[in-house]
């Protein structure tokens, strides 16, 4: 079946630092998106991305889709306190079932 | 705008109850979901409706749970007889056209739900 894994579960930062998610799947991706869920909130839609080798920014905050379509990553450059909550990636497999990534839970010091 | 409204915000009740989680989804858009958040299974998907018509519900748990969508604006999410292992937060996200993961989804604030 289809696995989803992101990588770390959990990041602590100082303020200031840059940080980086995963998300992995065993099977090729139609499309990704990312979404942030801050603590005791609900998940917000940040972005999609569809092609192969796409790169995204949004400010701090660079996506990109792997070449094999199966694996993507967030980054954020000099992390804020406004950044902490969990990032999740969401993908839809090639038979367009849809599953959300277990999350990275990121902690950023001040 | 109005964004995805739940409610109630927060239930507890007694194993055994009936319990009824309703959703209004932003106005105009076509598809609802149902998701179910806990720490040890993380954010699944629980079933979906495309204009109204369950499209994929094979995330719901058991018979123990059902989902309406009777019209545009309105579903609900039942779980009866309620279970203390149905305790999480449930959210109900709606997004614009057709499709599970081709479009953004809105979530809402979600139900809070501790089954005593």
């Amino acid at each position: 079946g289809q696995q989803v894994m992101q990588i770390p579960q959990y990041q602590h930062v100082q303020e200031g630092e840059d940080f980086t998610t995963y998300c992995n799947s065993s099977t090729t991706l139609s499309n990704i998106q990312w979404y942030k869920q801050r603590p005791g909130g609900h998940p917000v839609f940040l972005i999609q991305l569809v092609k192969s080798g796409e790169v995204k920014k949004q400010k701090r905050l660079t996506f990109q889709f792997g070449e094999a379509k199966k694996n993507s990553s967030l980054h954020i450059t000099a992390t804020q306190t406004t950044d902490v909550g969990t990032y999740f990636c969401a993908v839809t497999n090639t038979g367009n079932q849809f599953y959300f990534g277990t999350g990275t839970s990121l902690t950023v010091i001040p | 705008d109005a964004g995805v409204i739940q409610s109630p915000r927060h239930e507890v009740t007694e194993m055994g109850q009936e319990v009824t989680l309703r959703c209004k989804p932003i106005s105009g858009h076509n598809s609802l979901f149902w998701y179910r958040q806990t720490m040890m299974r993380g954010l699944e998907l629980l079933i979906y409706f495309n204009n109204n018509v369950p499209i994929d519900d094979s995330g719901m748990p058991e018979d123990r749970f059902s989902a309406k969508m009777p019209n545009a604006s309105f579903s609900t999410l039942k779980i009866q007889p309620s279970e203390p292992r149905d305790s999480a937060v449930y959210f109900c996200a709606s997004s614009q056209f057709p499709g599970q993961g081709m479009w953004p989804q809105h979530f809402g604030d979600g139900t809070r739900l501790s089954i005593l």
